[in-house]
C-alpha cells in the first residue's frame, strides 16, 4: 500500500527566505505527483502537477522536483512571503488500476514570519 | 467560472439522522470525488465518479452513498449519520488523462454529528 510521508510537519522561517519542503512516497509505480496549498478553514489548492515522466514543474516562485526512483519530491518556494503561510500537502496517483485515487501526505505546515 | 461549490458549508446533525451533501463543478470534468479530512488522518476518498451515471467507491465507503446523474454535479448521501462521521468533507474533481487527472477541490463542509 502506497504510503506518503511529509517532514516535518510544521516549519516556521522568517520573510525573505528559501525554503523546501519534502514528500517521500514508498511506491515508485506512480503516474504523476500533485502539491496542493491548503488555508485554515478552506479547500485545498493545486499548485503544481508533475508526471512521472518529468523531473520538475515551475509556477512563479514555486518549483517542484520529482525523483521516482528514490521516492522524493521537494517543493522550492523562493523568497518566502507572510502570505505563503499555510499547509502544504503533497499526492501522489499511482499507475494502473485504482490510477484514480490519490494517496495525500498529512502536510507541512508553512509560518513565514514578518 | 466558480469552479468546485458545494452546499451547506456547516451542518450538524443528530446520530440517526440523514441528509445529502451537494457538490456542483462548471469546468466540465468528467471525474468528481469525495474525500474526508480528519485530524491525524489527512485526506481520504469515500466514493469518485468517472462519468455520468457511475460511480466507485474509495478507501472509507461505509455508511455513504453517491449518486452522478448530472455531469455537473456529484452528491454525497449519509443515511443515518453517526458521530464517527464528523469530519470536513470535501469535493474535487479533476480533467482526464491528457491533463493529468489535475484535481479541484470545493471549499469543503463541516459536518458534526452529535
Amino acid at each position: 500500500k502506497q504510503e506518503v510521508t511529509q517532514i516535518p510537519a510544521a516549519l516556521s522561517v522568517p520573510e525573505g527566505e528559501n525554503l523546501v519542503l519534502n514528500c517521500s512516497f514508498t511506491d515508485s509505480a506512480i503516474y504523476n505527483l500533485q502539491w496542493f496549498r491548503q488555508d485554515p478553514g478552506k479547500g485545498l489548492t493545486s499548485l503544481l502537477l508533475i508526471q512521472s515522466s518529468q523531473r520538475e514543474q515551475t509556477s512563479g516562485r514555486l518549483n517542484a522536483s520529482l525523483d521516482k526512483s528514490s521516492g522524493r519530491s521537494t517543493l522550492y518556494i523562493a523568497a518566502s512571503q507572510p502570505g505563503d503561510s499555510a499547509t502544504y500537502l503533497c499526492a501522489v496517483r499511482p499507475r494502473g488500476a485504482g490510477s484514480y485515487q490519490l494517496t495525500f501526505g498529512k502536510g507541512t505546515k508553512l509560518s513565514v514570519i514578518p | 467560472n466558480a469552479g468546485v461549490t458545494q452546499t451547506p458549508k456547516f451542518r450538524v446533525l443528530k446520530t440517526g439522522q440523514s441528509m445529502t451533501l451537494l457538490c456542483a463543478q462548471d469546468m466540465n470534468h468528467e471525474y468528481m470525488y469525495w474525500y474526508r479530512q480528519d485530524p491525524g488522518m489527512g485526506l481520504r476518498l469515500i466514493h469518485y465518479s468517472v462519468g455520468e451515471g457511475t460511480t466507485a467507491k474509495g478507501e472509507v465507503p461505509d455508511g455513504y452513498n453517491v449518486s452522478r446523474l448530472k455531469k455537473q454535479n456529484f452528491l454525497l448521501g449519509l443515511e443515518s449519520a453517526a458521530p464517527s462521521q464528523t469530519s470536513v468533507y470535501f469535493c474535487a474533481s479533476s480533467y482526464s488523462k491528457d491533463r493529468g487527472y489535475e484535481q479541484y477541490f470545493g471549499p469543503g463542509t463541516r459536518l458534526t454529528v452529535t
